[in-house]
């Protein structure tokens, strides 16, 4: 089976600015996890998807959304990006939750 | 509130020697993971242990589950080159079917040739 894909890798952006990221889960997985990483703070859930329904979710602003399609694949939104949004942001694909394959990551850089 | 210790935060160590990294929490988990993270990558899946005293081997890994369920150990033996990386716990807690885990900030192990 095809990993987990993230698009697109590098992003930068301008403060203000937001920003869509992309997940595909591997095929046959219902759960997409969304994770941000700073060396300061390590990995911080975001929130998690199944079945097109957020069913759990972290301590993040309203900035921060998302949303699952029908066919598994997902999507991160943030809004008015701050610097300290900078960070790698890795999606999770799981069949039931808790045994995570991870994607590369997308590195998002906000000046 | 950080839920998970994870000591050292940075370990480097020359080629064959031994090391154990350690996972630490208050909190009791139903399971606990370890995933290796390599530059410019996502963290993979190492192991996953369940019952309390538990240990498990993977080639030179031995990773073992406190009897209360609320640490973990690694133990890397004749470190190789290969498994330099950060690596992570990652404690769970069900709720049913919906799974709930939370991260430790990483060991960064450096193993040099």
């Amino acid at each position: 089976k095809a990993g987990v894909t993230q698009t697109p890798r590098y992003l930068i952006k301008t403060r203000g600015q937001q920003v869509t990221l992309s997940c595909s889960p591997i095929s046959g997985h219902r759960s997409v996890s969304w994770y941000q990483q700073t060396p300061g703070q390590g990995l911080q859930f975001l929130f998690e998807y199944f079945s097109e329904t957020q069913r759990n979710k972290g301590n993040f602003p309203g900035r921060f959304s998302g949303r699952q399609f029908s066919n598994s694949r997902s999507e991160m939104n943030v809004s008015t990006l701050e610097l300290g949004d900078s960070a790698l942001y890795l999606c999770a694909s799981s069949s039931a939750g808790l045994y995570l394959y991870f994607g590369p990551g997308t590195r998002l850089t906000v000046t | 509130t950080q839920l998970l210790e994870q000591s050292p935060q940075f370990l480097s160590i020359q080629e064959g020697e031994n090391l154990t990294v350690y996972c630490n929490s208050s909190s009791v988990f139903s399971s606990l993971q370890w995933y290796r993270q390599e530059p410019g990558e996502g963290p993979v899946l190492l192991v996953t242990v369940v019952t309390g005293g538990e240990v498990k081997k993977l080639k030179r890994l031995t990773f073992q589950f406190g009897d209360a369920r609320k640490d973990s150990s690694l133990h890397i033996t004749a470190a190789q080159p290969g498994d330099t990386g950060l690596y992570l716990c990652a404690g769970a807690r069900s709720g049913g079917s919906n799974y709930k885990l939370t991260f430790g900030k990483g060991t960064l192990l450096t193993v040099n040739p």
